[in-house]
């Protein structure tokens, strides 16, 4: 039974530049959320996904937006890269029925911005 | 405003030893509890979680956890800690009105010496 595959799993952009990353979910899955993980920290909300639209979000700028395929997987945009945006970016599937059943987590991207 | 506290960075004790690792949580209304928790490059790994029911929750890997509504509080708890155990630890809440995401705590350092 898959788990939760992220890809990739690390990057390095300039600032300014735009990054793509992508999460398949667990199979069976059908929500997806994503969290921005910054050193040190917690993560943090940035947005969850379910029939291929944003349900909530967090507080993030517009400049991280997202998308969900009819497959269930995802991706996250985050448009004109700033150093501060250098973390560990986490997704998360969990199935809509159970709503207070855990989150998956993937092993996540770790973003460089240099 | 929802927000969850851990308020030890780091908690060291020696295998064998009971652990601690405390958190409390401020939400509105009632409080979905979890806690995850996370090894060196991997992304979180679910141990348990309170929703109702029993004030002493069972997880896995030996964890247990201890809800306190007058407290605020849900500490995670062993009996007898492994050195395997070393991990940072999350505290996370969902609140009834923020119906999807989870709020993280900052995190706890387990260090457990031989």
């Amino acid at each position: 039974d898959a788990g939760v595959t992220q890809s990739p799993t690390h990057l390095i952009k300039t600032r300014g530049q735009q990054v793509t990353l992508r999460c398949s979910p667990k199979s069976g899955h059908d929500t997806v959320s994503w969290y921005q993980q910054a050193l040190g920290q917690g993560p943090q909300f940035i947005f969850q996904y379910y029939e291929e639209e944003e349900r909530q979000r967090g507080n993030f700028p517009d400049r991280f937006s997202g998308h969900q395929f009819p497959n269930y997987s995802s991706e996250l945009n985050v448009n004109a890269l700033l150093l501060g945006d250098s973390a560990l970016y986490l997704c998360a599937s969990s199935l809509e029925t159970r709503y207070n059943s855990p989150l998956h987590f993937g092993n996540g991207t770790r973003l460089t911005v240099t | 405003a929802q927000s969850v506290a851990q308020p030890e960075d780091q908690v060291n004790v020696a295998e064998g030893n009971p652990l601690t690792v405390k958190c409390t949580y401020s939400v509105s209304g009632n409080p979905y509890l979890f806690w995850y928790v996370q090894y060196p490059n991997r992304g979180l790994q679910f141990l348990l979680k309170y929703i109702t029911g029993d004030n002493l929750v069972k997880g896995s890997y030996g964890f247990e956890a201890e809800f306190n509504k007058s407290q605020t509080s849900f500490h995670l708890k062993k009996p007898s800690a492994l050195v395997s155990d070393s991990a940072l630890y999350f505290c996370a809440v969902r609140g009834m009105d923020s119906s999807y995401k989870l709020i993280f705590g900052s995190g706890t350092r387990l260090l457990v010496r031989p």
